[in-house]
């Protein structure tokens, strides 16, 4: 079963514009991570936000975790065309023995 | 996708066929999963492990066998493949921050 969703499923944005995705999951959690799959490539880790943090800053990439609402968001600020790719969301849940459950993914386009 | 190496890359079989992926790991993670993605499913988890020979079912497990003689070594068996089971296979360890991913085997079931 997935256990987080991202949304949109496809974003499609001009070079310098920021790209936000956002993930909703049903139980509770341990942490939150995301990541980027290039296109024919394994997925990429970018950032961990504890269940116990709100928001988590690395580089260009800000993550946001809402507890309550059972939801994050991903925010790429200035992107560029390399940033394109699928990025995906995935929950350790509680008790899951450090199992991740991982969600369909948003593809991301960036225009040059 | 350093310290993380999958083979084959590529394989085609036949349905019907045992068909053996590998994993090799040079982090000396404990965790070791194998997971499938498949369009339209994202990544599925098979299975997992968490010791040497000690293993434990994922979601989509059934068709699939796994073992774990060495820290190092993960192994993803199809006993007898099937058109289902075409799919990426990606095998990941568990490091200090999150998941390590090999590059993927695409394995395509005629």
């Amino acid at each position: 079963s997935q256990q987080g969703e991202e949304d949109p499923q496809a974003l499609s944005i001009q070079e310098g514009e920021n790209a936000t995705m956002n993930c909703s999951y049903k139980t509770s959690i341990n942490n939150l991570q995301w990541y980027r799959q290039n296109s024919g490539r394994g997925l990429v880790h970018l950032i961990l936000i504890r269940s116990n943090e709100r928001e988590k800053h690395s580089g260009r990439l800000r993550v946001t975790l809402d507890t309550s609402k059972k939801s994050s968001s991903l925010l790429i600020t200035a992107s560029r065309a390399a940033d394109t790719a699928s990025y995906f969301c995935a929950t350790d849940a509680s008790g899951s023995n450090y199992k991740l459950t991982f969600g369909k993914g948003t593809l991301l386009t960036v225009n040059p | 996708d350093a310290g993380i190496t999958q083979s084959p890359r590529h394989k085609v079989t036949e349905t019907g066929t045992p068909v053996t992926l590998r994993c090799h790991q040079t982090e000396n993670h404990r965790y070791m999963y194998w997971y499938r993605q498949d369009p339209g499913h994202g990544l599925r988890l098979i299975h997992y492990s968490y010791g040497v020979k000690d293993t434990d079912k994922g979601e989509v497990s059934d068709g699939y066998s796994v073992s774990r003689s060495k820290t190092e070594d993960f192994l993803l068996t199809l006993e007898s493949a099937t058109s289902s089971q075409t799919s990426v296979y990606f095998c990941a360890t568990q490091g200090n921050y999150g998941y390590t991913f090999g590059s993927g085997t695409r394995l395509t079931v005629v």
